[in-house]
């Protein structure tokens, strides 16, 4: 068990819906970060947050969103879902900014399916 | 932009063989290249890292190996056992930029 708690654990929509995934990070971690795991595409970074505020972005879609909020839990909201969002989506958190002197540990991640 | 590629996309071995799984970063300047092992329905798991300023580096059974003038990093599992049974991913990075993952190594160990 990493201390990275996502929920929930599996998501069923249509397409067009809007959903929000969550994510607790360990305590004391500062940073969260989303990837997107599918299965031609690998693990894909989306974007990180650091004590709230944006860090760096990756390859998030404009549909796509994300905040971390003051108790440090972060929200990634997916709107006007295609057939293509679905995938396995990762939360991870770490102490520091980023590594390599932080280790980056991942949550049990959500499975979105879209149909 | 910076890639990293991962090979074998799958690798079976025999229990107690020993399992190479090989990466190449295109980012010269990449300078933490940690290794994440993924069970089933669980999320990707560090089990080993090496920084640049280190050739070799080894915990138990296993060790990852860094050529920076190649670009090439391994993985390294000896004496494997059913439970190293996952996918395996390297990863590369420089300084606090983001991490870049291979495309995954699914490893079976046949008992």
């Amino acid at each position: 068990d990493s201390g990275v708690t996502q929920t929930p654990k599996h998501l069923i929509t249509a397409t067009g819906q809007r959903v929000t995934l969550r994510c607790s990070p360990r305590s004391g971690d500062l940073s969260v970060y989303w990837y997107q795991q599918s299965l031609d595409q690998g693990l894909q970074f989306l974007i990180q947050y650091y004590n709230g505020e944006e860090r760096a972005k990756g390859n998030i879609l404009e549909r796509f969103s994300a905040q971390q909020f003051p108790d440090l839990h972060s929200e990634l909201n997916l709107s006007s879902l295609e057939l293509g969002d679905s995938a396995l989506y990762f939360c991870a958190s770490s102490v520091e900014p980023s590594a390599p002197s932080g280790e980056q540990f991942f949550g049990p991640g959500t499975r979105l399916t879209v149909l | 932009g910076e890639n990293v590629e991962q090979h074998p996309s799958t690798l079976s071995v025999q229990e107690g063989d020993s399992a190479v799984i090989k990466c190449t970063y295109s980012d010269s300047a990449s300078n933490y290249f940690p290794w994440y092992k993924q069970e089933l329905g669980k999320g990707p798991q560090l089990i080993i890292d090496i920084r640049s300023n280190v050739g070799e580096k080894k915990d138990q059974r296993i060790a990852v190996t860094l050529n920076k003038t190649a670009k090439h990093f391994s993985l390294h599992i000896t004496e494997t056992q059913p439970e190293d049974s996952a996918v395996y991913f390297c990863a590369a990075q420089r300084n606090t930029d983001k991490l870049i993952f291979g495309t995954g190594t699914r490893l079976q160990v046949f008992p």
